[in-house]
């Protein structure tokens, strides 16, 4: 079964707008959350990522919220950039299990 | 500097054929996985070895055989290609088995006609 799941499947916002992508899982023993980029034909590279026993983490223009008890995370882009259309996967890790989300597909209309 | 490498990057091929696919990470990782992503984009882990010793091995057909020469090696053999096995399969590695951060090659591109 999917073990994380993703949304919404796709996404389009205006240069400078805020992009959201949600996640939820169902593991609480999952304890290493990534955000992924993937651009067109390349393979996905590490984005951000956040351990569970903070709620929030912010690096540039990309912040993960987390909220443990809830069992969910979303990866907040702020002032979207057209650089930033991709493909973006979340993860969920414990041990030598990893699982990814289904991908959002982010568009940023100039 | 190519950290992690895929050869072939394009593979097109017919029903029946047999294939492999090379990776090679420069990083001195320990630990090496191969992943299919489908037309839907969804990724999925196959296999995972943590030097030269296989550690994860989900449910793949058997057709599908991973061998590790080396700790920096990783090849996927595939036997009787099949047009389900039509996607992209990427390469990755991780400092170690407990590692989270992946690396990921640049993909290979099979297509089974």
């Amino acid at each position: 079964q999917q073990q994380v799941k993703q949304s919404p499947q796709s996404l389009i916002v205006q240069k400078g707008g805020i992009s959201i992508i949600n996640c939820a899982y169902e593991n609480t023993a999952f304890d290493y959350f990534p955000w992924y980029q993937q651009f067109p034909g390349k393979g996905p590279a590490l984005l951000i990522a956040i351990r569970p026993d903070v709620s929030e983490k912010k690096e540039g223009r990309f912040t993960i919220s987390f909220n443990k008890s809830a069992k969910q995370f979303s990866l907040h882009i702020m002032d979207s950039q057209p650089g930033d259309s991709a493909t973006y996967f979340c993860a969920a890790s414990m041990g030598n299990q990893f699982y990814f989300g289904t991908g959002t597909s982010l568009t940023v209309i100039p | 500097d190519t950290a992690v490498s895929q050869t072939p990057k394009y593979l097109v091929t017919q029903m029946g054929n047999d294939k492999s696919i090379k990776c090679e990470q420069n990083l001195g990782h320990d630990t090496m996985y191969w992943y299919k992503q489908d037309s839907k984009k969804f990724l999925k882990i196959m296999f995972s070895y943590n030097n030269k010793e296989l550690i994860i091995n989900e449910t793949v057909p058997n057709r599908f055989s991973p061998k590790s020469p080396d700790k920096a090696h990783l090849n996927l053999h595939i036997n009787s290609l099949e047009l389900g096995d039509s996607a992209v399969y990427f390469c990755a590695s991780s400092q170690n088995r407990g590692a989270y951060e992946q690396y990921f090659g640049p993909g290979t591109r099979l297509t089974v006609t």
